[in-house]
């Protein structure tokens, strides 16, 4: 069972709206969580890095939430934009095992006009 | 942040051939890693690339299938050994940055690989 679970697997937004994406996970001991962004074609890119300590970190029109306690984590798109289409992928750190980190299968979100 | 290039962007290969993807990156790091990203599927770490010495595999990859070098701290190859249909994935070259207090990881921009 994949230690990082994300939801909805995929989804489509008119631009301007708002969208948020779940993830959910089983690591432990927690050490941080990522979101990384990925257009297709490219490889991806970090968004927000929060450690158990930080509850909410912004990143533009980008703003992600930690529940260390429920081990959910949420990444909420304001005012989208066409750009935004990519997949977003949330990325568990564990305090262990050399930072090794374990990737959910990551959210599709395609914007229309 | 580390830029990371890798040659090439793609490829289509034939069956029972091998690839040879190269990774460079624009300052000298210790960790690099190879990923492997299949349709619908997470990141899944193939190797650790080792400065002077042999890499360290993840469990369910093999060094005969997929052979790395690491000559130096700026650059690495991976090698796709004969290749089949079930290769065809992107892999991703990515370097981790450890002077901060979290490490930040940078990804390179894949190579997409067709096995027919």
């Amino acid at each position: 069972k994949n230690q990082v679970e994300q939801s909805p697997q995929s989804l489509i937004i008119l631009e301007g709206k708002n969208c948020t994406l779940q993830c959910n996970y089983t690591v432990s001991p927690f050490s941080n969580l990522r979101w990384y962004k990925q257009d297709t074609g490219r490889g991806p890119v970090s968004l927000t890095i929060m450690t158990f300590s930080e509850n909410t970190k912004s990143n533009g029109r980008y703003t992600a939430t930690l529940d260390a306690d429920t081990k959910q984590s949420s990444l909420h798109i304001t005012a989208s934009q066409l750009s935004d289409s990519a997949s977003y992928i949330c990325v568990v750190s564990a305090a262990e095992g050399n930072n090794r980190l374990a990737f959910g299968k990551g959210n599709q979100v395609v914007v229309i006009p | 942040s580390a830029v990371i290039s890798q040659k090439p962007s793609r490829d289509i290969c034939q069956r029972g051939t091998s690839l040879t993807i190269q990774c460079q990156v624009d300052s000298q790091v210790t960790m690099m890693f190879w990923y492997r990203q299949q349709p619908g599927q997470s990141l899944t770490l193939i190797a650790t690339a080792n400065q002077g010495s042999e890499a360290t595999y993840e469990s369910g990859f093999v060094i005969d299938k997929f052979p790395i070098s690491r000559p130096n701290l700026t650059f690495s190859t991976l090698t796709v050994s004969n290749m089949s249909p079930e290769d065809s994935s992107i892999y991703l070259c990515s370097v981790e940055d450890r002077r901060q207090l979290i490490y930040e990881q940078y990804f390179g921009p894949g190579t997409r690989l067709t096995v027919t």
